[in-house]
């Protein structure tokens, strides 16, 4: 079955470690995207790959990195850097320029940092 | 730019009973319109889209929205609520294929029975 999974589900962290989120997509979309979903904020934007090699900042990118060497794989690493990296994180992807610009989603992992 | 504002962050219904959430945008530009769907400790669903054309959409779950370009209104209604519908309701906007999504805030839904 084509979709986006996500990996892992749960991860717990301590302060000043770097983690890395999973995102595998087999319905061979060109653009990937990573939320960070918080309690109230509804959906912020962290960055965003329309081509393999390429990637932009969204809103949020202050703390974390992303790559996009293949098509099907877009891993978000949260550094040190975030001050506050507690949050629900979603991966999505979308066919470019074939249509409006909706998101299918994966299942989310929960970062906690103790 | 465009923003989504949703008007209430929780809103409680009673099973059977009519369910409204309120969304309204900005965009300089006609925009296509989303509604989805999410609970507890999972990822969105698309519960219904607004592109071209018919300005009442009909989505999934029984629920529908209506596209109101002169309120800048898209707001997602079900006629008669389920214990299943509660959870977490998104709007979103875009401008085009190749710009990302922009979210509103989100309204809670429980249902009472």
């Amino acid at each position: 079955d084509g979709g986006i999974t996500q990996s892992p589900k749960y991860l717990f962290r301590k302060e000043g470690q770097n983690v890395t989120l999973s995102c595998e997509q087999n319905l061979n979309h060109d653009a990937m995207y990573w939320y960070r979903q918080d309690p109230g904020q509804g959906l912020r934007l962290i960055y965003y790959s329309q081509i393999v090699n390429d990637f932009q900042k969204g809103d949020i990118a202050e703390g974390y990195s992303v790559s996009r060497e293949k098509k099907e794989s877009f891993p978000l690493t949260v550094t040190s850097a975030q001050k506050n990296p507690t949050a629900f994180y979603l991966c999505a992807s979308t066919l470019r320029g074939a249509n409006t610009g909706e998101l299918f989603f994966g299942e989310g992992s929960r970062l906690t940092v103790l | 730019a465009q923003s989504v504002t949703q008007l209430g962050s929780h809103v409680s219904v009673s099973e059977g009973a009519l369910v409204l959430l309120r969304c309204n945008y900005s965009s300089s530009v006609p925009p296509y319109l989303f509604w989805y769907v999410q609970y507890p400790n999972q990822g969105l669903q698309l519960l219904l889209k607004y592109t071209t054309g018919a300005t009442l959409v009909k989505g999934i779950n029984g629920f529908e929205a209506e596209f109101k370009k002169s309120e800048t209104s898209f707001h997602l209604t079900k006629p008669s609520a389920h214990m299943s519908d509660a959870a977490e309701y998104f709007c979103a906007v875009s401008e085009s294929g190749n710009t990302p999504l922009v979210f509103g805030k989100g309204t809670r839904l429980s249902v009472i029975a």
